[in-house]
């Protein structure tokens, strides 16, 4: 599949500060994007995630929005704390073959809140 | 505790020594997976199953084989490993529920092929 583009590879941000990091696609069919976050040793687990009749999802201090006209969608971290502190990938579901579907993740942005 | 368990967690192995990686989901989820993660390419979809004897190629399938005899386990096979398999290998599992799909990572096997 085509791959997703996301920005920056690393952020850092003072603790309160708000952290925003960007993917962009360009695969027209993908109708559903979500947000994972790692932690050091674990696997990824969903955060947060949109679907693209939807323009804005929040939940709590996180909040993703979609622009599917320019094809990219945004994770919004706002009031940062230090167990933040991960890295957050972003994906998009695409169809495989008949009845199926994939995913193609972002390549991963190392967040980190300095205390 | 609902999870996807993964075996083994480490392994060191040689080219060409066949080995499989077990995963197993207690969740009865129809929808498996299997990724790699490598420094500065993210996660990368090798197999995944829709379900029972349903399995397809993601975007790295090369070098891999998957099988989905019953619905909780999915076990990734390298028939003849090589040193750029070397990688985190992530399963997962996923259900569908309101339109989110809530994947649930397995905690990772990391393969070193000397």
């Amino acid at each position: 599949g085509e791959n997703v583009e996301q920005h920056p590879s690393t952020l850092s941000v003072q603790e309160g500060d708000s952290a925003v990091i960007k993917c962009t696609y360009s695969d027209s069919a993908s109708n559903y994007f979500p947000w994972y976050k790692q932690e050091l040793g674990k696997g990824p687990q969903l955060i947060i995630d949109i679907r693209s009749n939807v323009g804005e999802k929040k939940d709590q201090r996180i909040a993703v929005t979609l622009n599917k006209t320019a094809k990219h969608f945004s994770l919004h971290i706002t009031e940062t704390q230090p167990e933040d502190s991960a890295v957050y990938f972003c994906a998009r579901r695409e169809l495989g073959g008949p009845g199926t579907y994939k995913y193609i993740f972002g390549t991963g942005t190392r967040l980190k809140v300095l205390a | 505790e609902a999870q996807v368990t993964q075996n083994p967690r480490y392994l060191i192995t040689v080219t060409g020594k066949k080995l499989t990686v077990t995963c197993s989901q207690n969740m009865n989820h129809e929808y498996m997976s299997w990724y790699r993660q490598d420094p500065g390419l993210g996660l990368r979809q090798i197999y995944y199953s829709m379900n029972v004897e349903v399995t397809d190629k993601g975007d790295v399938p090369e070098g891999y084989k998957v099988s989905r005899k019953e619905k909780r386990n999915f076990p990734l096979i390298l028939e003849s490993p090589s040193p750029n398999q070397t990688s985190l290998y992530f399963c997962a599992s996923i259900i569908r529920e309101g339109g989110t799909d809530t994947q649930y990572f397995g905690p990772g096997t990391r393969l070193t092929v000397l």
